[in-house]
């Protein structure tokens, strides 16, 4: 699949801090999904959007399926030492491929 | 059982051996997949399982081959390989009729010496 452009590449948190991060694709998608990555790990799959216009949360996290079906954001409130990982956005069509973002690295600032 | 179980964790194998990777999933998931990371990277499709039969290959070279002897289990076996397949191989399982996300598996560290 097409590799969607994912921003910002890295980011640095301080615990408290609220972040965002966010992927755009040249084409549209029916399902926008968000997976975190923890070192050594598999991907883990953090927030699913179905329809576009869509806010969805989980916890702390907040997720939007853009109006066009080409762009979403996650937002992290409130960020904690655990948030530290890979962020990777995806897009699905009516098939078996997933297109990735290139993924946000986060990392606590010292 | 929402998980994706793969074996081993890490393998180190030369280039002339012969190796397997499973992957077993109890999620009723009739999809499945193969996945190879390289660090820092997002994961890149290898091959797909649709039902039990190869449903899409992604111009991987032979020395990787799939086998999904039952809806539940995926392997991925090895041969000859290059130090340049050192990776992350990740298995992930889905619906297949609908639009939702994979559920990945944690991975085998795989190291070609």
């Amino acid at each position: 699949g097409q590799q969607l452009n994912q921003s910002p590449q890295s980011m640095f948190i301080q615990e408290g801090e609220d972040v965002s991060m966010n992927c755009t694709s040249s084409s549209i998608f029916n399902t926008w999904l968000w997976y975190k990555q923890d070192p050594g790990e598999g991907p883990v799959l953090l927030i699913a959007l179905y329809k576009a216009g869509e806010l969805t949360s989980n916890g702390r996290l907040t997720a939007q399926f853009g109006i066009t079906r080409k762009d979403s954001f996650l937002n992290i409130s409130a960020s904690i030492p655990s948030d530290v990982g890979i962020y990777f956005c995806a897009g699905r069509n009516n098939d078996y491929k997933l297109s990735f973002g290139a993924g946000t690295t986060v990392t606590v600032r010292a | 059982d929402t998980e994706v179980t793969q074996t081993p964790k890490h393998l180190v194998m030369g280039m002339t051996n012969k190796k397997s990777l499973k992957c077993e999933q109890h999620m009723g998931h009739r999809a499945m997949y193969w996945y190879k990371q390289k660090a820092k990277k997002p994961p890149e499709l290898m091959f797909v399982y649709s039902y039990e039969k190869l449903s899409i290959n992604e111009s991987v070279p032979s020395r990787f081959s799939p086998e999904c002897p039952n809806s539940s289990l995926l392997n991925l076996h090895l041969h000859a390989l290059q130090p340049e397949d050192s990776a992350l191989y990740l298995c992930a399982s889905s619906q297949v009729t609908a639009n939702y996300g994979y559920t990945f598996g944690s991975g085998t560290r795989l190291t070609v010496v």
